[in-house]
């Protein structure tokens, strides 16, 4: 059985640097195609994918917002930590982590087949 | 890559309701949409354009054509009010993106 589960802070101060952590289970980052985005969805808005990191800790980010985001995996390969730098109200937005697959035969990537329940993550000003 | 869907869309039970996905030619991207409730993470419906994952139900169904992917869901049921996102991997930038997201209201 595949699950994620984000962790982290509720509530960050505007200028701080936010932390979060993905846990999973039901499957393994060592599993060649194997990767784990970072999309989260402000209040009443659309989801906006934020990063990914692959098997082979090859990363992307999103452009416009890469020069503030770092994903990252742990040495057990169980968790995958995102933090975001230089926080600001607009950044509020429930935080999810989501799992898929890289074809490589076909070039393919498939879809998110499974997501965490998501974080909200509130910043003050 | 952008991708244009109709904020909202309202549908009688048991009639159908199809929701819209707009895309300069989306037809060469494989499309999956997700199913969000209230409060909810999203829920995979259908990915690469119509394929259902196990347990969707065969009420839910996707096309793929020139300029515009289409979800379909017949039959529709209470339960089925929802946000409904597509979502494309673009291959060019390596990044994903959604859809602006449609509003499923059964009236």
């Amino acid at each position: 059985q595949v699950t994620l589960t984000e962790s982290g802070p509720a509530l960050v101060k505007r200028t701080q640097t936010l932390t979060l952590t993905c846990t999973f289970s039901g499957f393994s980052l060592r599993t060649s195609g194997m990767f784990v985005s970072w999309i989260r969805q402000p209040p009443g808005k659309a989801l906006e994918w934020l990063a990914r990191i692959d098997w082979d800790d090859v990363k992307y980010y999103n452009t416009s917002l890469q020069t503030r985001l770092t994903i990252s995996k742990d040495t057990s390969e169980t968790q995958v930590v995102l933090t975001v730098t230089n926080m600001d109200p607009v950044d509020t937005a429930t935080y999810y982590c989501a799992r898929a697959t890289y074809y490589s035969d076909s070039g393919i990537v498939g879809p998110f087949d499974y997501w965490g329940q998501g974080a909200l993550v509130t910043v003050s000003s | 890559y952008v991708l244009t869907q109709a904020p909202s869309v309202s549908v009688a039970p048991g009639q159908t309701a199809t929701i819209s996905c707009g895309g300069n030619n989306i037809e060469t991207k494989s499309v999956h949409w997700y199913q969000q409730r209230e409060g909810q993470a999203p829920v995979l419906v259908v990915y690469d354009d119509s394929d259902r994952p196990s347990g969707i139900p065969e009420r839910f169904s996707g096309s793929n054509s020139g300029n515009t992917a289409t979800l379909t869901i017949s039959r529709v049921e209470a339960g089925d009010e929802a946000d409904y996102y597509c979502q494309v991997w673009d291959g060019i930038g390596d990044h994903f993106v959604f859809g602006s997201g449609t509003k499923v209201t059964v009236l």
